[in-house]
């Protein structure tokens, strides 16, 4: 059965750093890419970034690029988000993803339970 | 980024009611399009990708379609557990990806 298990989030004052963890289990970890996801309470879904299985690809939403920074450690089935330089606006539950693709079919398979991270001073 | 609008953001309907959300993309995605199912305090739930493919494990009263950029999740027969919000997603350009901005469903 695939895992897929968040840590890392608190209460952060504005400016300040976090870094989320996301243990993987249930299936080989370095064969798939992986995403976070966010939602900012009582909103819709936000894609905040990629990585690709081998980490040679890595892609983020206009509105974190430059601040958060995505990795993996796939001997530890580890995926991670380094957020610096919060803001107010980056409050949210955020979900480990990871995706599942056949040919260039992709979608978003199986979702950690999330991890919430509150920026307020 | 490419924008999906979904409608309605909200409808009350009936258990036993057919429900009908639609996800218009304003560029073609070809058939680049899933829906998810999210239940208060849980993580969103895959239920179709590609259009019409129904992940393993949604029940068939799940289907979509599509007609040029208009996407249609149809829910025949709602049950009490279908009462959730739903969102589709856009993965033609993935990554990024987009999502709607979520369809509640609630109990008339």
């Amino acid at each position: 059965e695939v895992q897929l298990v968040e840590s890392g989030g608190g209460l952060v004052q504005p400016g300040g750093s976090l870094r989320l963890s996301c243990a993987a289990s249930g299936f080989t970890f370095s064969s798939f890419s992986m995403n976070w996801v966010r939602q900012a309470p009582g909103k819709g879904l936000q894609w905040v970034s990629y990585i690709s299985g081998r980490s040679t690809s890595k892609y983020y939403a206009d509105s974190v690029e430059g601040r958060f920074t995505i990795s993996r450690d796939n001997a530890m089935n580890s995926l991670y988000l380094q957020m610096n330089s919060l803001r107010d606006e980056d409050t949210a539950v955020y979900y480990c993803v990871r995706d599942w693709c056949s040919d260039t079919n992709c979608r978003f398979d199986s979702w950690g339970q999330g991890t919430l991270v509150t920026v307020s001073s | 980024d490419i924008q999906l609008t979904q409608s309605p953001s909200f409808l009350a309907a009936s258990v036993g009611d057919r429900v009908t959300i639609t996800c218009r993309a304003r560029q073609d995605i070809s058939s680049y399009l899933a829906w998810y199912q999210q239940k208060p305090g849980k993580a969103p739930k895959l239920l179709i990708y590609s259009t019409s493919s129904l992940q393993s494990g949604v029940p068939s009263r799940f289907s979509g379609t599509k007609s040029g950029t208009e996407f249609t999740l149809t829910i025949n027969g709602l049950q009490p557990e279908d009462f959730a919000t739903y969102y589709c997603q856009q993965l033609s350009s993935y990554p990024p990806v987009t999502f709607g901005g979520g369809t509640k469903v609630e109990i008339k």
